[in-house]
C-alpha cells in the first residue's frame, strides 16, 4: 500500500460546481497534512495547509479525518483557472515534522 | 519579493556528462530539499539539508549528490546521467519543516 493515495482523475466539471478529492495515508502517526496546487510543468505551489478542525480558505475547505486517515479537499463555485493538478502532503514521522511524502495528484478539469 | 530561484530552468545533457543544477533562496530558511519528479508521478525526495546537517533517503542512487555552502544555495550534482535520470528537479525550502515552498523546476533532459 502506498504511503499517500489519490485518485489520479481526471475529474472533469463544469464552471460552477461543486468538487471534492479525497486523499487517504498510511502512517497514523503523520502530524501535518497539506494541499498543493500544480500547473502543467510547473512547480507545486502551496494551497492550504490542513488543520485538525478543518480550514476554510474562500471557495477551498480542506478537511482532516485521523480516524479513517484521509484529508479532503472541497473546491465550490468552480473556476476555469482552478484546472490543475492538486497534491495532497503528509508528514513523515522518521525525520520530525520535516520531511513530506507526496500523493501522485488528481487532475482537474473545469469545462466551460 | 522572497522567493526560491533555480537555475537553469532548462539543461540537456548527455548520457553520462557530470551536470550540476543549483538552487537559491532569499527565504532564510534553514530546511531545503531536491525532490524529482516525473510525468504524472509524485514529486519524489531525493535528500534534504536540515541546517548542515545532511539527510540522504534511502533509495536515492549514488549517482545523485548534494552541497549546501551555506544557507541561501544549495546544488544537485548528478554524477554520470542516465536516461532515467530525466526529469524535472524541484528544490524547496521551509522554516524547520513546516510548509515547504518550491522553486520552479529545473527540466532535464538526457540525450
Amino acid at each position: 500500500r502506498k504511503e499517500v493515495e489519490q485518485d489520479p482523475g481526471p475529474f472533469n466539471v463544469p464552471e460552477g460546481a461543486t468538487v471534492a478529492f479525497n486523499c487517504t495515508y498510511s502512517n497514523s502517526a503523520s502530524q501535518s497534512f497539506f494541499w498543493y496546487r500544480q500547473d502543467c510543468r510547473k512547480e507545486p505551489k502551496l494551497l492550504m495547509s490542513v488543520y485538525s478542525s478543518g480550514n476554510e480558505d474562500g471557495r477551498f475547505t480542506a478537511q482532516l479525518n485521523r480516524a479513517s486517515q484521509y484529508i479532503s479537499l472541497l473546491i465550490r463555485d468552480s473556476k476555469l483557472s482552478d484546472s490543475a493538478t492538486y497534491l495532497c502532503a503528509v508528514s513523515r514521522t522518521d525525520t520530525g515534522r520535516r520531511a513530506l511524502t507526496f500523493g501522485s495528484g488528481t487532475r482537474l478539469q473545469v469545462q466551460p | 519579493d522572497a522567493m526560491v530561484i533555480q537555475n537553469p530552468r532548462y539543461q540537456v545533457t548527455q548520457f553520462g556528462k557530470p551536470v550540476t543544477l543549483s538552487c537559491s533562496q532569499t527565504l532564510n530558511h534553514n530546511v531545503m530539499y531536491w525532490y524529482q519528479q516525473k510525468s504524472s508521478q509524485a514529486p519524489k525526495l531525493l535528500f534534504h539539508y536540515y541546517d548542515k546537517d545532511f539527510n540522504n533517503e534511502a533509495d536515492t542512487p549514488d549517482n545523485f549528490q548534494s552541497r549546501r555552502p551555506n544557507t541561501s544555495f544549495c546544488f544537485l550534482d548528478i554524477r554520470s546521467p542516465g536516461l532515467g535520470d530525466a526529469a524535472m528537479y524541484l528544490c524547496a525550502t521551509s522554516a524547520s519543516g513546516y510548509e515547504q515552498y518550491f522553486g520552479p523546476g529545473t527540466r532535464l533532459t538526457v540525450t
